[in-house]
């Protein structure tokens, strides 16, 4: 079983749409969670850092369930913008952090 | 600037010969990642490194090989050992005290 898993998409939506990605994780141990966004041949770039209690950053908003071993990045009003692939990416128990294979965003006007 | 920095950004490589990687950060970060990107795939650990001088092993450390002489600097070599070596290769960096990482621009690295 995979350590992250992502349903990889693509998801297209019309701009301003509201869109949500979920992702699991197997080892119930993790420590930290975040989202990232790649753009097409770039590097990873983080978006936000996942946390307990939920947290938002403008438009965007991450969840944590750590019962049911998902977290979620909800992306509000989408912008042409946002059209990138998001990475779910969880740190372990020790140093070593695990990628999802990403999840494939289209805003289309 | 502070960042991280790697090159070449485009390297072609014929079979059979090792080629070595660059990055560079100054960031001051303790800790220091080598990942390896494939088309549909996602980021896979080759080795990471927490000090200078030690370093340990990730999930695909095979025809892969690291130093760490400097805290700034985190070059990886790959071998004529490596079976399929043609990939995007990302180098990454955390301070101990957080737990975000950050990414250099990376290297695609073509065998011909």
């Amino acid at each position: 079983r995979k350590e992250v898993e992502q349903d990889p998409g693509p998801f297209n939506v019309p701009e301003g749409a509201t869109v949500a990605f979920n992702c699991t994780y197997s080892n119930s141990a993790s420590q930290s969670f975040f989202w990232y966004r790649q753009d097409c041949r770039k590097e990873p770039k983080l978006l936000m850092s996942v946390y307990s209690s939920g947290n938002e950053d403008g438009r965007f908003t991450a969840q944590l369930n750590r019962a049911s071993q998902y977290i979620s990045l909800l992306i509000r009003d989408s912008k042409l913008s946002d059209s990138a692939t998001y990475l779910c990416v969880v740190r372990g128990t020790g140093n070593q952090f695990y990628f999802g294979t990403g999840t494939s965003l289209t805003v289309i006007p | 600037d502070g960042g991280i920095t790697q090159s070449p950004k485009y390297l072609f490589r014929k079979e059979g010969q090792n080629v070595t990687l660059s990055c560079e950060q100054n960031l001051n970060h303790d800790a220091m990642y080598w990942y390896r990107q494939d088309p549909g795939q996602g980021l896979r650990l080759i080795y990471y490194s927490q000090i200078v001088n030690d370093f340990q092993k990730g999930d695909i450390a095979e025809g892969y090989s690291v130093s760490r002489e400097k805290k700034e600097s985190f070059p990886l070599t790959v071998t004529s050992a490596q079976k399929n070596p043609t990939a995007f290769y990302l180098c990454a960096s955390r301070s101990n005290s957080y737990n975000e990482q950050f990414f250099g621009p990376g290297t695609r690295l073509t065998v011909l």
